[in-house]
C-alpha cells in the first residue's frame, strides 16, 4: 500500500495569512503515460462530508477559490491557501489514486490564530 | 444537480451485519464507480473499496475482505455497502463518493468527486 504521510497535523495560522500544508507518499504516484499526477487534496469541515478540492495534485476543482492551489510531482506535494479566510478552518487531506487500495494522510487540522 | 443520499443511522450490535445505502441522481449511475470510505469518530479517512455499478464488478480493501459486500440496484440508481460481523471498532461514519469511469478524460483512475452526507453506525452491546 502507498503510505501517505502530512504535515504538520495541525496549524494555526492569522487571517488573511498563507497555510502551508505538505503531503509525502512512499511511492511515486506519477502516471508516466499521460504525465499527471494521481494525487487529490480535500477540505473537510466538522459534521461534513470531504470535499475535493485539487485534484491531479494542481488542477482546481470546479468552483473552488482561486486561493486554495496544489502542487508538487512524484513523492512530494503541497497544498497552499494563500489568504486564509474564517470559512478555511477545517481538516485537509491528501488522498493518492494512482492504485488501489486508495490511501489517505492522517490530515491536518487548519485554525485560526 | 449531482447528489448521493445516504440512508439513515444504525446502532447494531456486535456480531451483526448491516447495510448502508447510497442513492444517486443527477448524472449517469452506470458512468460512475461508487466507492465506500469510512471514518471512526475524530479519525482520518479509510478507503474501504469500490463496485461498478455497470458490471457488477467489485474492489475491496484487503483488510475488509471476507467482510463487506458491494452491491448495486441499477433500476433504483442506489449502491449499498454491507459489513458483516460487526466489531466496535467498526463504529464511524460511512461515505459513498463516486469516480467517473470516462477513461479519456482520466486515464487510469479519476478523483473522488461528489460524496454522500455520511452514514453513522455504531456498534455497541
Amino acid at each position: 500500500d502507498i503510505v501517505m504521510t502530512q504535515s504538520p497535523d495541525s496549524l494555526a495560522v492569522s487571517l488573511g495569512e498563507r497555510a502551508t500544508i505538505n503531503c509525502k507518499s512512499s511511492q511515486s504516484v506519477l502516471y508516466a503515460f499521460n504525465n499527471k499526477n494521481y494525487l487529490s487534496w480535500f477540505q473537510q469541515r466538522p459534521g461534513q462530508p470531504p470535499k475535493l478540492l485539487i485534484y491531479w495534485a494542481s488542477t482546481r476543482e470546479s468552483g473552488v477559490p482561486d486561493r486554495f492551489s496544489g502542487s508538487g510531482s512524484g513523492t512530494d506535494f503541497t497544498l497552499t491557501i494563500s489568504s486564509l479566510q474564517a470559512e478555511d478552518v477545517a481538516v485537509y487531506y491528501c488522498q493518492q489514486y494512482y492504485n488501489t487500495p486508495r490511501t489517505f494522510g492522517q490530515g491536518t487540522k487548519v485554525e485560526i490564530k | 444537480q449531482v447528489q448521493l443520499v445516504q440512508s439513515g443511522a444504525e446502532v447494531k450490535k456486535p456480531g451483526a451485519s448491516v447495510e448502508v445505502s447510497c442513492k444517486a441522481s443527477g448524472f449517469t449511475f452506470t458512468d460512475y464507480y461508487i466507492h465506500w470510505v469510512r471514518q471512526a469518530p475524530g479519525q482520518g479517512l479509510e478507503w474501504m473499496g469500490w463496485v461498478n455499478p455497470n458490471s457488477g464488478g467489485t474492489n475491496y480493501a484487503q483488510r475488509f475482505q471476507g467482510r463487506v459486500t458491494m452491491t448495486r440496484d441499477t433500476s433504483i440508481n442506489t449502491a449499498y455497502l454491507e459489513l458483516s460481523r460487526l466489531r466496535s471498532d467498526d463504529t464511524a461514519v460511512y461515505y459513498c463518493a463516486r469516480e467517473d469511469t470516462d477513461m479519456v478524460t482520466f486515464p487510469k483512475t479519476a478523483p473522488n468527486d461528489y460524496w454522500g452526507q455520511g452514514t453513522l453506525v455504531t456498534v455497541s452491546s
